[in-house]
Order: structure tokens, then C-alpha cells, then sequence
């Protein structure tokens, strides 16, 4: 069983659409969770930063942790076609584990 | 020059050619770190300097040599690789090894594609 598991779509949408990304993952000691954009030709760059459990909101963008569950995710509001890249789960507790990346393109 | 800097952005070369990739940072961080990204695979750690010690060697094979000369400048020098060692190479650098954030600072990367 890998670490963590993202799927790694790709995941097609409307412009405006809300926009689901989700990470699983099997190590309890993971504290800190991550998630990094990374537009094409380019390296990631991250995004939302979460201790612990619980959401974190920063414009329209929502990160949640559910540690009972060992299940993160990230929500889009009103997805923009800039919003098109791929979005790396990422997460540290003695170590930093990638997920593989989930590829999201926004149609306008 | 701001953030992180790799260079070449891409280099092809032939199994028995040997290069080198370049990452520069300027952002006074202590860390820096080699990357591996194949398509839809996680990340994979190459190696990690800390204070221009290396401090992590994830089992990468002895074809892929780090230098680190300075806390500013990263190598990764290639030497007899296979196809399949053909990936986007990352850099990264952060203020710390081994700080709970642990937030990473990535270049853009260099595409190699190993005829």
C-alpha cells in the first residue's frame, strides 16, 4: 500500500465549477499536510498549508483534514481555466511524502 | 535572480555521455534538495544537503552524482544513464532540513530525456 494515494485523473471541468481534490493516506504520523500547484513547465509551488485537522481558507481556496478518516482535501470555488494544473497532496511527519498529482484542466 | 534556478531546462543525451544540472538559489536557505518526477508518480527524494552536508542518500544509483559546494548551488552530474532515467529533475530549497513545515521552494526543472 503506497503512503499516499491520489488519483491522478485527469479531471476535466466547466469554468465555475467547484472543484473536489482528494488525498488518502496510511501514515499516522503525518502532522503537516501540503498542497502544491504545478503548472506546466514549471516546478510546484505551494498553495494551502494545514497543521493537524480541520479546514484552512484562503480565497477560493479550502483545504480540510480529516486525520479519524486519513483523508485531506482541497476545493476550487469558481474554478478559473487558470486554475488548470496539476495538484500535488503532500504531507510530513518524520519524513515528506508526495502524492502522484492529480492533473485538472477548467474549461471556459 | 529570484527563488530557485535550474538550468539546462532540457538536455537529451546518449547513454555514455556524462552532464551535469545546475540548481542555484537565492533565497538564503539552508536546505536543498534533488527531486526525480515521472509521470503520475509521486516525487521522488534524491538527495538532500543540509549546511552543504549531505544528509540523505535515497538509494539512487552511483550514475547520478550530488555536489554541493556551497549552500547556494546544487549538482546533480550524470554519468552512463539509462532510458528510463529519463524525468523531469526538480531542485528545491528550504529554510531547514527537517522542520515541521518543511515548506519547499522548487525550480522549474530539467527535462532529460537518455536516448
Amino acid at each position: 500500500q503506497k503512503e499516499v494515494e491520489q488519483d491522478p485523473g485527469p479531471l476535466s471541468v466547466p469554468e465555475g465549477a467547484i472543484v473536489s481534490l482528494n488525498c488518502t493516506y496510511s501514515n499516522s504520523a503525518f502532522q503537516y499536510f501540503m498542497w502544491y500547484r504545478q503548472y506546466s513547465r514549471k516546478g510546484p509551488e505551494l498553495l494551502m498549508y494545514t497543521y493537524s485537522s480541520g479546514n484552512k481558507e484562503d480565497g477560493r481556496f479550502t483545504a480540510q483534514v480529516d486525520k479519524s478518516s486519513k483523508y485531506i482535501s482541497l476545493f476550487i470555488r469558481d474554478s478559473q481555466p487558470s486554475d488548470s494544473a496539476t495538484y500535488l497532496c503532500a504531507m510530513y511527519g518524520n519524513k515528506l511524502v508526495f502524492g502522484a498529482g492529480t492533473i485538472l484542466r477548467v474549461k471556459s | 535572480e529570484t527563488g530557485v534556478t535550474q538550468t539546462p531546462r532540457h538536455l537529451v543525451m546518449g547513454m555514455t555521455n556524462k552532464k551535469s544540472l545546475k540548481c542555484e538559489q537565492h533565497l538564503g536557505h539552508n536546505a536543498m534538495y534533488w527531486y526525480k518526477q515521472s509521470a503520475k508518480k509521486p516525487l521522488e527524494l534524491m538527495f538532500v544537503y543540509s549546511l552543504e552536508e549531505r544528509v540523505e542518500n535515497n538509494s539512487v544509483p552511483s550514475r547520478f552524482s550530488p555536489e554541493c559546494p556551497n549552500s547556494s548551488h546544487l549538482f546533480l552530474h550524470l554519468h552512463t544513464l539509462q532510458p528510463e532515467d529519463s524525468a523531469l529533475y526538480l531542485c528545491a530549497s528550504s529554510q531547514d532540513w527537517l522542520s515541521g513545515a518543511n515548506v519547499l521552494t522548487f525550480g522549474a526543472g530539467s527535462r532529460l530525456t537518455v536516448l
